[in-house]
Parts: structure tokens; C-alpha cells; sequence
């Protein structure tokens, strides 16, 4: 079966410009992840979905993140407007049950983010 | 709220050697246990994970890790590390009843011909 697509592997933008990045889960999966990870630390979960609903965003910088998922398939993950403090590779995961259970998280390649 | 700590940021090992991968954890209620590998430009994949019952889990690729309630411990271990396991390793937490995982900041395994 494939596994989760990311896109663009790479981008480069300046401080205050806006980026988006696309998300396509594993087939049939309910729940998809966007973590952050910076250079040297471990993945923070961002924010995950429950088909086409949050189920936690606690950790995401709402003034300047925003994530959709509107078809419950794939998602959208963007910045508007990026600081240098948000270079950072952005993971997307997927897990097939809906929640409750300790269901494996499979990762997409990431999208790398460097911005000057 | 819990957390994770892997104290070790990087392990140098000889080839053939074995390895072992500290991760402490802290939590107020009891907690899933998973170690995730990241090789170079890759994504994280799923190694081992402890769930219930034995405390000695086994994993892809020869690794096993071993749960220690007492010491709210989760080391990693292999007994003939390769080349190819190069990599950065994460332990990672999830309290029970949620899907929510929390990631340890990580350590490179670095196997030396």
C-alpha cells in the first residue's frame, strides 16, 4: 500500500510570507497528525484530526498556523505569516482506528522549512 | 502531562558491537511505549512498541526493548549493531486512552566500521 505523501520535500521562504503545505494520509486512515520537528529535538505534535474534525490543537500557534481537513482525507498545513523561529521540518502521520487505542503512527518523508 | 528523556543525544558504537538506547519516562497515569527510528531524509518507523503483558518486547531489525515500571525505564537494546542501523532513535509516550504521543528529543546511533 503507498504511505503518506507529503509536499514540496523542501522549501525556502523570508520572514512574513506565507507557506502551505499538503498532506495525503494512507488510505482508509481516521486520524492524521501535523508535528514539528526543530533541528535537534523531537517531534511536537501540532494538531491531529479525527476524520474531518480536531480532536487536539493545544499546541498549535493559532495566530499564525491553521490546518484543515476538510474531506476527512486530506489535509493543509499553513503559515501565514512565518517567522525564523518556524524553520523546522513539518511531519504528517496517519493511524487507521478512530482513537482510544494505541494504533501505530505511520509518517510521511516531511516537509523541510527554512526560513530567512 | 508526561514526559520523556532520553539523556544520551549520541552513542558511538563499533560495528558488531551492541548497543543500548536509554529512555526515562515520567507519567501520572499508566502509558503506552514506543520507540520510532528516522534514517537521513526519511520519516519516523515504528521499531517496537509496549503495550500490556511481557515486559520484553521484541522489534524490527534484531532491536528489543525492555519495560521497567519501577524505574519508569524503556531501553532500547541490540546485541550486534550493522551499519546500516545508523540512525536517530525516539522514544516516545502515549498516556492510555489517547492518542496523543510525546517524543523524546531523540539520540543518533552512530555504528562505526
Amino acid at each position: 500500500e503507498a504511505g503518506v505523501a507529503q509536499s514540496p520535500r523542501y522549501k525556502i521562504i523570508e520572514k512574513r510570507q506565507s507557506v502551505a503545505f499538503w498532506c495525503n494520509p494512507i488510505s482508509g486512515h481516521a486520524t492524521l497528525y501535523w508535528y514539528q520537528q526543530i533541528l535537534g529535538q523531537g517531534p511536537k505534535l501540532l494538531i491531529q484530526f479525527q476524520n474531518n474534525g480536531v480532536v487536539d490543537d493545544s499546541q498549535l500557534p493559532k495566530d499564525r498556523f491553521s490546518a484543515e481537513r476538510l474531506k476527512g482525507v486530506d489535509s493543509t498545513l499553513k503559515i501565514q505569516p512565518a517567522k525564523l523561529e518556524d524553520s523546522a521540518v513539518y511531519l504528517c502521520a496517519s493511524t487507521f482506528l478512530a482513537g482510544g487505542s494505541p494504533d501505530t503512527q505511520y509518517f510521511g518523508p516531511g516537509t523541510r522549512l527554512t526560513v530567512l | 502531562a508526561q514526559s520523556v528523556t532520553q539523556l544520551d543525544s549520541q552513542v558511538p558504537v563499533f560495528e558488531e558491537a551492541p548497543v543500548e538506547l536509554r529512555c526515562n519516562y515520567s507519567s501520572s497515569v499508566s502509558v503506552y511505549l514506543f520507540w520510532y527510528v528516522q534514517y537521513p531524509n526519511q520519516g519516523l518507523q515504528l521499531l517496537l512498541k509496549y503495550l500490556s503483558g511481557s515486559t520484553l518486547v521484541k522489534g524490527i531489525n534484531g532491536f528489543e526493548a525492555e519495560f521497567n515500571k519501577s524505574q519508569t525505564s524503556f531501553h532500547l537494546r541490540k546485541p550486534s549493531v550493522h551499519i546500516s542501523d545508523t540512525a536517530e532513535y525516539f522514544c516516545a509516550v502515549t498516556p492510555r486512552g489517547y492518542q496523543k504521543v510525546t517524543f523524546g528529543t531523540g539520540t543518533k546511533l552512530q555504528v562505526i566500521p
